[in-house]
């Protein structure tokens, strides 16, 4: 079973940040917040992972609490093409034997309009 | 460009009729991994490989096999397919991490939609 809670819909304007909030309150402290999209049908896509400290890249912003139990992906500006699910997953960095194995939940469905 | 590439990306096919979808990454990852996608279950894994000639099984393994012959390829094969595999399949790649690698996210192929009849 997946070990965090999303919720199912968000619905976010086109041009605004979305802010996308994730709950994993038994995250143990050898691991990361890892964050995948599918658009459509479309293969996973990684966006952004971390540990304790704040992330930022090309795609998006991580903020992570200090208790670790939750965690928010921020899509500074929304556009149409962000329309896709969102997966948050819990997991060791490594990837040895079944480490590998990214267990997705059922994500947030992020619809953005115009 | 980086990628993961699946054959073919939709296929129809019949009971019992013995099938394969190739997969091929151009990164020169170590780890490769196949998943299906159904509605109401999310993705599960299949089959990993953490390298050439290792292999094994994920959360779903019945009815597939896998072989890693050479690092880049790591086909999926049905041997004798059937209705309940009717999904979409997604293969994916990734670097073993170690002390001062790069990221360890995982590359998706586009998915094959499998439909077996």
């Amino acid at each position: 079973d997946a070990k965090t809670t999303q919720p199912p819909s968000m619905d976010c304007a086109e041009g605004r940040a979305a802010n996308l909030p994730c709950n994993h309150s038994t995250i143990s402290g050898n691991e990361y917040v890892y964050w995948y999209r599918q658009i459509h049908s479309q293969g996973p896509q990684y966006i952004i992972h971390g540990l304790k400290n704040n992330e930022t890249n090309e795609m998006a912003s991580l903020i992570i609490t200090e208790d670790r139990k939750s965690s928010t992906l921020i899509l500074p500006h929304a556009t149409l093409r962000d329309t896709a699910v969102y997966y948050c997953i819990v997991r060791v960095a490594g990837y040895g034997g079944s480490q590998g194995n990214l267990i997705f939940g059922k994500g947030t469905k992020l619809s953005v309009k115009p | 460009e980086a990628q993961v590439t699946q054959n073919p990306r939709y296929l129809i096919t019949v009971t019992g009729k013995k099938l394969t979808v190739t997969c091929s990454q151009n990164m020169n990852h170590e780890y490769m991994s196949w998943y299906r996608q159904d509605p109401g279950l999310g993705l599960r894994q299949i089959y990993y490989s953490m390298n050439v000639e290792v292999t094994d099984k994920g959360d779903v393994p019945e009815g597939y096999k896998v072989s890693r012959k050479e690092k880049r390829n790591f086909p999926l094969i049905l041997e004798s397919p059937s209705p309940n595999q009717t999904s979409l399949y997604f293969c994916a790649s990734s670097p073993t991490p170690s002390p001062g690698r790069g990221r360890t996210e995982a590359f998706f192929g586009q998915g094959t939609r499998l439909t077996v009849v």
